[in-house]
């Protein structure tokens, strides 16, 4: 099992629809977690940091995090064709501190 | 502004001629590391450093070297380059282990090694 796991995607969305995204990880004492944003050969970018069970909202974006389930998710509201990227999760390992990255989801937003 | 900066953003190379990519962060950050990014491959861990003179192996690091001589910088060495290290690049820093804290990613280099 890869510590961190993520659909490759593509996932194609229309225009306005809810995008879901969804990341899980194999470390439980693992505390933080992170989505980032990346666009075609560009840096990641973060767009959501959440640290406790629930969901955090930031604009359009909705991070959902269950901790005993070892799944966290990203929604994108209201997806626009700007959304098109590979969003990346990344999970600091509890031990380590080495951060974890999935594979990245690739999302397609469909004008 | 707080930043991660790299350099060079290109680099095109021969086999064999050592290079030096460098990066700094104006964080304050204890933490910094290396990656490498390749086609289907996702982000690769190289090296990363807790904190002055001390750094440790990530999940590739063969063939390259790095140190922390300074809190801000932290260069990446490549002594003899290979094709297959022809790569995308990014030098990240973050504040753990201080508390939970994201990475902070640099533009990125793009290594050619011909």
């Amino acid at each position: 099992q890869k510590e961190v796991e993520q659909n490759s995607g593509p996932l194609s969305v229309p225009e306005g629809a809810i995008a879901s995204l969804n990341c899980t990880y194999s470390d439980r004492g693992s505390q933080s977690f992170f989505w980032y944003r990346q666009y075609s050969g560009k840096s990641p970018e973060l767009i959501m940091s959440i640290y406790s069970n629930g969901d955090k909202e930031d604009g359009r974006f909705t991070a959902q995090l269950n901790k005993a389930s070892q799944y966290v998710s990203l929604l994108i509201r209201d997806s626009q064709p700007s959304d098109s990227a590979t969003y990346l999760c990344a999970v600091p390992h509890s031990g380590t501190y080495k951060y974890i990255f999935g594979t990245g989801t690739r999302l397609k937003v469909l004008a | 502004e707080a930043q991660v900066t790299q350099n060079p953003r290109y680099l095109i190379t021969v086999t064999g001629k050592k290079l030096t990519v460098t990066c700094s962060q104006n964080m304050n950050h204890e933490y910094m590391s290396w990656y490498r990014q390749d086609p289907g491959l996702g982000l690769r861990q190289i090296y990363y450093s807790m904190n002055v003179e001390v750094t440790d192996k990530g999940d590739v690091p063969e063939g390259y070297k790095v140190s922390r001589k300074e809190k801000r910088n932290f260069p990446l060495i490549l002594e003899s380059p290979s094709p297959n290290q022809t790569s995308l690049y990014f030098c990240a820093s973050s504040n753990i282990p201080r508390g939970p804290s994201p990475l902070h990613f640099g533009n990125g280099t793009r290594l050619t090694v011909t």
